[in-house]
């Protein structure tokens, strides 16, 4: 089955604990990226990655970083958290020759920090 | 900047009745999509509908489709015979095309419109 799938689905920490959101889509896909929803701001791109060993910053790339090692996988790593980092996440994949095709979303990842 | 605005935070329908749910959005750019994305209460992000901006032929896609107005920049989605499982937050996105390959491959998103359809 194609999809996209995030790990773990929710999660709750305490500032300052570094902690990684895997990402993982099976469709060979070239581009990925990272977005977070908050209420009343609709989802707001934190990093993308056009292909393996390139990524980009979005619109709300402060407190995050990412890697793109691999085709399949695009970990998000949140090296310090803090408070203003609760929110839920998702991943997403597309072919980069079609933008007509749809972003595939995986899940989400409700986080939570203290 | 380009920005997408969902003038409407909630609104309610009757099951069976149409609804429209409206989305203006600013660009510079002649070329680029637009979405409109489902999310149920399950948060799982659905693709509803695509328009491709160079196509004046709005899209339809069973109960759904759009009015896609390009010169006043505004692309609303029509709901007839709404249906209890549209309930539902609906996002209207845009993405520009020519920079999907250049630094920036931005899928932007308005704020949403949350939809209760009411039996």
């Amino acid at each position: 089955e194609a999809q996209v799938t995030q790990n773990p689905r929710y999660l709750i920490t305490v500032t300052g604990k570094k902690l990684t959101v895997t990402c993982s889509q099976n469709m060979n896909h070239e581009y990925m990226s990272w977005y977070r929803q908050d209420p009343g701001l609709g989802l707001r791109q934190i990093y993308y990655s056009m292909n393996v060993e390139v990524t980009d910053k979005g619109d709300v790339p402060e407190g995050y970083k990412v890697s793109r090692k691999e085709k399949r996988n695009f970990p998000l790593i949140l090296e310090s958290p803090s408070p203003n980092q609760t929110s839920l996440y998702f991943c997403a994949s597309t072919p980069s020759s079609g933008l007509r095709n749809e972003q595939f979303f995986g899940p989400g990842t409700r986080l939570t920090v203290l | 900047a380009q920005t997408v605005t969902q003038s409407q935070p909630e609104m309610s329908v009757q099951e069976a009745e149409t609804v429209t749910l409206s989305c203006t959005y600013d660009t510079s750019e002649s070329n680029y999509y637009l979405f409109w994305y489902k999310q149920p209460p399950s948060r799982q992000m659905i693709l509803v509908i695509r328009q491709e901006a160079y196509k004046q032929q709005n899209a339809t896609e069973n109960r759904f489709s759009v009015n896609f107005q390009k010169a006043a920049k505004s692309f609303s989605l029509k709901i007839s015979d709404s249906q209890l499982g549209d309930t539902a937050m609906y996002f209207c996105a845009f993405i520009p095309t020519m920079n999907y390959g250049g630094s920036q491959g931005n899928l932007i998103f308005g704020k949403g419109t949350k939809l209760s359809v009411k039996p």
